[in-house]
């Protein structure tokens, strides 16, 4: 199976701050790669598909890039809504699905 | 709009069964794969099975292979997980997820949630 790994587990930022976020698969996934926001008590929301597509609806302060075995989830300027936690989704390996182990991105 | 609502959790002790049901609507249920997610307590998301859109490729997570088993119910806009010698290692919410393949036996992401459903092992 593939794994991935999220780096760090946990984050502390500042509104207004610029984050990244690493996912990285223990082989090549292409760019079968997703990301999620998932806040205290609701179901994940998809963020970035395909690596690098930002979803409908999605505020353009986040952005995702990398192929391969790595990736990056980058939020431009932090606002206070987006402190949560993120994970991210590999789809290569169909039929198997793994997320990483989540990013907990909280405020300093 | 698209809905999926979960249902069939519960306390359960060790060893015992458990079958889960998630309605959907607002789409054409038929035509799209989808997928059980679940969270335990205080951890993060573990993908537990899918199902393609005629049920041609089915997936399972290792810790549950053997135990559990997906279906569906195109007819009935119904996914199903039958959880069978249940663990406590097994208590956690459980999400229906619905992925944006159409048509196609690969899998891709999870677009729409349900709410998730608690189920809890513990004698």
């Amino acid at each position: 199976d593939i794994q991935m790994t999220q780096s760090p587990s946990s984050l502390s930022a500042s509104v207004g701050d610029r984050v990244t976020i690493t996912c990285r698969a223990s082989q090549s996934i292409s760019s079968y790669l997703n990301w999620y926001q998932q806040k205290p008590g609701k179901a994940p929301k998809v963020l970035i598909y395909a690596a690098s597509n930002l979803r409908s609806g999605v505020p353009s302060r986040f952005s995702g890039s990398g192929s391969g075995t790595d990736f990056t989830l980058t939020v431009s300027s932090l606002q206070r809504e987006d402190f949560a936690t993120y994970y991210c989704q590999q789809s290569y390996n169909t039929p198997s699905i793994t997320f990483g182990q989540g990013t907990r991105l909280e405020i300093k | 709009e698209v809905q999926l609502v979960e249902s069939g959790g519960g306390l359960v002790q060790p060893g015992r069964s458990l079958r889960l049901s998630c309605a959907a609507s607002g789409f054409t249920f038929d035509d799209f794969a989808m997928h059980w997610v679940r969270q335990a307590p205080g951890k993060g998301l573990e993908w537990v099975s899918g199902i393609s859109w005629d049920s041609g490729s089915i997936g399972y997570a290792d810790s549950v292979k053997g135990r559990f088993t997906i279906s569906r119910d195109n007819a009935k806009n119904s996914l199903f997980l039958q959880m069978n010698s249940l663990r406590a290692e097994d208590t956690a919410l459980y999400f229906c997820a619905k992925d944006t393949v159409a048509g196609s036996r690969s899998w891709n992401y999870f677009d729409y949630w349900g709410q998730g459903i608690l189920v809890t092992v513990s004698s």
